[in-house]
C-alpha cells in the first residue's frame, strides 16, 4: 500500500523560498503511470491544486502560482519535491502531496500524505 | 478555470437524517466530478468519484449523482462519523479545481 510523507519547514521567511519533500513508500515513482501532485490548503479556506510532475520530469503547474513553483523528482530516492519561491504571508497553508493515475483517473486522489505546514512570518 | 461552488455552505443535521450537497460547474464537465471528505486535522479523503463511482471502503449511505454542471451528494442515515467538511472537484482536464466546501454539523 503507497504512503506518502510530506517535509520540510514548517516555517518560512517572506521573499524566501519554501521547499518540501515527499517520499514515497510502497511503490516506485519510476515505474510511471502516476503524475505526483502537490495541493494546498490555506487556513481555515478551501484546497488549491499547485501541480504534478511524472516520472519522467513532465510538470504541470498552476497558472495562478505565476512561476514561481518548481516540482522536482529524484526516483533514485523515490522522492518529489516543491518548490516556491518570493513568498509571501498568502502562501501560508498545509501542502499535501498526492498521487493520480494517468488517463481517465487522472485527478482523481486516492491516496494523500497527512500534509504539512508552512507558515510565512518573518 | 472551472468555477465550481457548492451549497449550502454548511449545513445542520441529526443523525440518521438524510442530507444532500450539490456542486455547480461553470461550464459542462461531463462526469468528471469526485466528492471528498475532510475531517479536523487530516487530509481529505476521498468519497465518489466519476459522479457516482464509490471509492473502496465508504460507506453505501454515501452516493452521487448528477451530470453537466450539476451535482449531488447525498448521504442517508447520517452517523456521527460523517459530521465532516466535504468538498466537490472536477477532473476534467487541468486545471483541477474544488468547490469551497460544506461544513455539515451536528444539530
Amino acid at each position: 500500500q503507497v504512503q506518502l510523507q510530506e517535509s520540510g519547514p514548517g516555517l518560512v521567511k517572506p521573499s524566501q523560498t519554501l521547499s518540501l519533500t515527499c517520499t514515497v513508500s510502497g511503490d516506485s515513482i519510476s515505474s510511471g503511470g502516476f503524475y505526483w501532485t502537490w495541493i494546498r490548503q490555506h487556513p481555515e479556506k478551501g484546497l488549491e491544486y499547485i501541480g504534478y510532475i511524472y516520472h519522467t520530469g513532465t510538470t504541470y503547474y498552476n497558472p495562478s502560482l505565476k512561476s514561481r513553483a518548481t516540482i522536482s523528482v529524484d526516483t533514485s530516492e523515490n522522492k518529489f519535491s516543491l518548490t516556491l519561491s518570493s513568498v509571501t504571508a498568502a502562501d501560508t497553508a498545509m501542502y499535501y502531496c498526492t498521487r493520480d493515475r494517468i488517463g481517465s483517473m487522472a485527478g482523481v486522489w486516492m491516496t494523500w500524505g497527512q500534509g504539512a505546514l508552512v507558515t510565512v512570518s518573518s | 478555470d472551472i468555477q465550481m461552488t457548492q451549497s449550502p455552505s454548511s449545513l445542520s443535521a441529526s443523525v440518521g437524517d438524510r442530507v444532500t450537497i450539490t456542486c455547480r460547474a461553470s461550464q459542462t464537465i461531463d462526469n468528471y466530478l469526485n466528492w471528498y471528505q475532510q475531517k479536523p486535522g487530516k487530509a481529505p479523503n476521498l468519497l465518489i468519484y466519476k459522479t457516482s463511482t464509490l471509492h473502496s471502503g465508504v460507506p453505501s449511505r454515501f452516493s452521487g449523482s448528477g451530470s453537466g454542471t450539476e451535482f449531488t451528494l447525498t448521504i442517508n442515515n447520517l452517523q456521527p462519523e460523517d459530521f465532516a467538511m466535504y468538498y466537490c472537484q472536477h477532473s476534467l482536464r487541468n486545471l483541477y479545481t474544488f468547490g469551497q466546501g460544506t461544513k455539515l454539523e451536528i444539530k
